[in-house]
């Protein structure tokens, strides 16, 4: 079945450790995108990257760096510049191809600092 | 200016009753405009998408469109407990960037 994945569903970062979350679709999608989702709040993207080897930055791209070496494949990581990084983090793709071509998400990761 | 608005909300109505969700958007490049659903700790669901000025329906829900004021809004009837959550409208410019906006959150008072 076609969709997003991502993992880890849970993940623990220390005070001053980067971390990698990973976000892998099959749908063949050439967009993807990454949000920040903080309690009873809205989406905030934080990268998007509309093809392979290039992405752009949303609106709170400080302290997170992505890269997009492949289709398939835009991992996000929150190094240890990201102050406050406990939050539900969230993936999705499109085609934009078509003009009624929706995002997919995936399940999300909910990042919490210990 | 945000590419796409919405009232953070909440927004209560009492069980029965119509919601009424609105989205505006700045940039009249935008073609498609989409409502997503989500739960508390879930990942946003699809409702609805709409392209073409005026209404289009499913089922309980109703989107309207129109491009001249640039405005998108979601009607939900007969309001149910189960549809208390937050609805995310965005918009597509028609070339692989999806735009969303931060959300309004529905509550239907039983």
């Amino acid at each position: 079945d076609g969709g997003i994945t991502q993992s880890p569903k849970y993940l623990f970062r220390k005070e001053g450790q980067n971390v990698t979350l990973s976000c892998e679709q099959n749908l063949n999608h050439d967009a993807m995108y990454w949000y920040r989702q903080d309690p009873g709040q809205g989406l905030r993207l934080i990268y998007y990257s509309q093809i392979v080897n290039d992405f752009q930055k949303g609106d709170i791209a400080e302290g997170y760096s992505v890269s997009r070496e492949k289709k398939e494949s835009f991992p996000l990581t929150v190094t240890s510049a990201q102050k406050n990084p406990t939050a539900f983090y969230l993936c999705a793709s499109s085609s934009g191809a078509h003009r009624n071509t929706e995002a997919f998400f995936g399940q999300g990761t909910r990042l919490t600092v210990v | 200016q945000k590419e796409v608005e919405q009232n953070s909300g909440p927004l209560s109505v009492p069980e029965g009753a119509i919601a009424s969700l609105n989205c505006t958007y700045s940039d009249r490049g935008s073609q498609s405009f989409f409502w997503y659903r989500q739960y508390s700790g879930k990942s946003p669901e699809l409702i609805m998408f709409i392209y073409s000025n005026g209404d289009k329906e499913d089922g309980r829900f109703t989107a309207q469109l129109n491009k001249a004021s640039q405005y998108v809004s979601l009607l939900i009837r007969d309001s149910q407990p189960s549809d208390s959550a937050t609805y995310l409208c965005a918009a597509n410019r028609g070339y692989q960037k999806v735009t969303f906006g931060t959300g309004t959150k529905l509550q239907v008072i039983p």
